[in-house]
C-alpha cells in the first residue's frame, strides 16, 4: 500500500510567479485535502476535493486553486505568488464523508517565495 | 465554529519523566479529536483519535489522551519520555458539520533533556 506522495519536496519561486504542487493520494482514497503550514504555526485548511469537485474551502483567496484527476491525484495551483505564501504545503488523503476518518498526510512541499 | 487551543508552545522534560501536552477544544457539536506528531522536515503522523467511544484513548509510541467533556479538554500524556519523542505535536478537531476539514491548534514543541 503506497502512502501519500508530494512533489516537488522543495522549490523557490519569485514573487508574482505561479506554482503547481502535486499530490498522489494513498491507494483507495478518493478524497484529497490541502493545507498550508506557515513557519511555527499549525496547518490551515485550504480546500478539499472529492470525485474531482471542490468539497469545502478555507479562508484562502481565489488565486489558490486546485484540481483532482480521475486517479484521485491532485494539484494545488497558486497564482501571483506573494512573500507570505512561503510555507510548507501538505496534502492529505482520506476516505470520504466521515469526520472520524483518519487523514493520511504526505511529507509536504516547502515553498519559498523571494 | 470549532477551535482548539494548545497551552504552551514549548514543553521541555527530562528523559524518563512524564509528558503532558495540553489541549482544550471549543465545539457546539460533538467533536472528533486528534493528536498528530510532526518530526522535523516531515509531514503529520496520527498519534491517536477520539471518536466518542472510550474517553481514554491509547495511541502509538506509548501516548494516550483522555477526553473530558466537562473540561472541554483532550490532554496528551506519556508516562516516560524518550529522546525520540522530541517533535512538534498538534491537537486537532473535526466535526460532522465540517467533515471536510481538520482544524489544528498552533502546536507544542516537545524537547527532551538527557
Amino acid at each position: 500500500e503506497t502512502g501519500v506522495t508530494q512533489s516537488p519536496t522543495h522549490l523557490i519561486k519569485t514573487r508574482g510567479q505561479q506554482v503547481t504542487l502535486r499530490c498522489s493520494s494513498q491507494s483507495g482514497h478518493n478524497t484529497v485535502s490541502w493545507y498550508q503550514q506557515a513557519l511555527g504555526q499549525g496547518p490551515q485548511f485550504i480546500f478539499q476535493y472529492y470525485r474531482e469537485e471542490e468539497n469545502g474551502r478555507g479562508n484562502f483567496p481565489p488565486r489558490f486553486s486546485g484540481l483532482q484527476f480521475p486517479n484521485y491525484s491532485s494539484e494545488l495551483n497558486v497564482n501571483a505568488l506573494e512573500l507570505d505564501d512561503s510555507a510548507l504545503y501538505l496534502c492529505a488523503s482520506s476516505l470520504p464523508g466521515q469526520a472520524n476518518t483518519e487523514a493520511f498526510f504526505g511529507q509536504g512541499t516547502r515553498l519559498t517565495v523571494v | 465554529a470549532q477551535s482548539v487551543t494548545q497551552l504552551g508552545s514549548h514543553v521541555s522534560v527530562s528523559e524518563g519523566a512524564l509528558v503532558l501536552l495540553r489541549c482544550n477544544y471549543s465545539s457546539s457539536v460533538p467533536p472528533y479529536l486528534f493528536w498528530y506528531v510532526q518530526y522535523p522536515n516531515q509531514g503529520l503522523q496520527l498519534l491517536l483519535k477520539y471518536t466518542s467511544a472510550a474517553t481514554l484513548v491509547k495511541g502509538i509510541n506509548g501516548f494516550e489522551a483522555e477526553f473530558k467533556k466537562s473540561e472541554t479538554s483532550f490532554h496528551l500524556t506519556k508516562p516516560s519520555a524518550h529522546m525520540s519523542d522530541a517533535a512538534e505535536y498538534f491537537c486537532a478537531v473535526r466535526t460532522y458539520s465540517s467533515a471536510s476539514k481538520i482544524i489544528f491548534g498552533s502546536g507544542t514543541r516537545l524537547s527532551i533533556r538527557p
